[in-house]
């Protein structure tokens, strides 16, 4: 299975800050069609999962473009800009450029 | 698109539990379907997938004890889970696949097996 490395575990921040979380996985994420199935969720406290980002690098319906994500073949990064309290929660990477799908551990993001 | 799951509950270990996905807002016949768990306090772990053929696909830990099924007529997903641990003992999701996406979740159902 890939394995995805997320860094770091828990990030404390403060409204209006910038912050990015890393995703490495240990084999490429391009798929023979030619595009990079790398997605990142967003579970807030209590609530179930929801896609912010899909392929590397586009955002979902109704994401704000707060959020971006960049990357290629094994190395990928969520930023977000300038932080707002309904962006606290885990944030997962997750592939299903291979059988199975496999996610990051998550990284938790804390008011500081 | 709404997905509401149910059937979750306390069981024992080795007994069975059949879990529903009711969909809506959606042609649901269209879309494959994923099955993912999170234990409590941990990360997301996929579990199993269907197509909108009926094709399935299932991670390891699951394999010949749990069963993914659909019914188009009744909006419905199912997950059948036989045989379980008590490492199956998790919030169970499920989600709608597009493009190899999870681009809707529902609100998850416990499942709890123990003595």
């Amino acid at each position: 299975d890939v394995v995805m490395t997320q860094t770091p575990p828990s990030l404390s921040v403060a409204i209006g800050q910038s912050v990015s979380i890393s995703c490495k996985s240990s084999q490429s994420l391009v798929y023979s069609d030619g595009k990079t199935y790398l997605h990142w969720l967003l579970q807030s406290p209590g609530r179930s999962p929801k896609r912010l980002i899909y392929q590397v690098s586009n955002l979902g319906s109704g994401v704000p473009d707060r959020f971006s994500g960049t990357g290629s073949q094994k190395d990928f990064t969520l930023k977000i800009s300038r932080v707002e309290a309904e962006d606290l929660g885990v944030y997962y990477c997750a592939q299903t450029t291979h059988f199975p799908p496999t996610f990051g551990a998550g990284t938790k993001l804390e008011l500081k | 698109v709404q997905l509401v799951e149910s059937g979750g509950g306390l069981v024992q270990p080795g007994k069975s539990l059949k879990l529903s996905c009711s969909a809506s807002g959606f042609t649901f016949s269209s879309y494959g379907m994923h099955w993912i768990r999170q234990a409590p306090g941990k990360g997301l772990d996929w579990v199993a997938y269907i197509s909108s053929s009926s094709g399935t696909v299932y991670a390891d830990a699951v394999k010949g004890r749990f069963t993914i099924s659909r019914d188009n007529a009744k909006n419905t997903l199912y997950l059948q889970l036989n045989s379980l641990k008590s490492e199956d003992t998790a919030i169970y999701y499920c989600a709608r696949d597009y493009s190899a996406l999870f681009d809707y979740w529902g609100q998850g159902v416990m499942v709890t097996v123990s003595s």
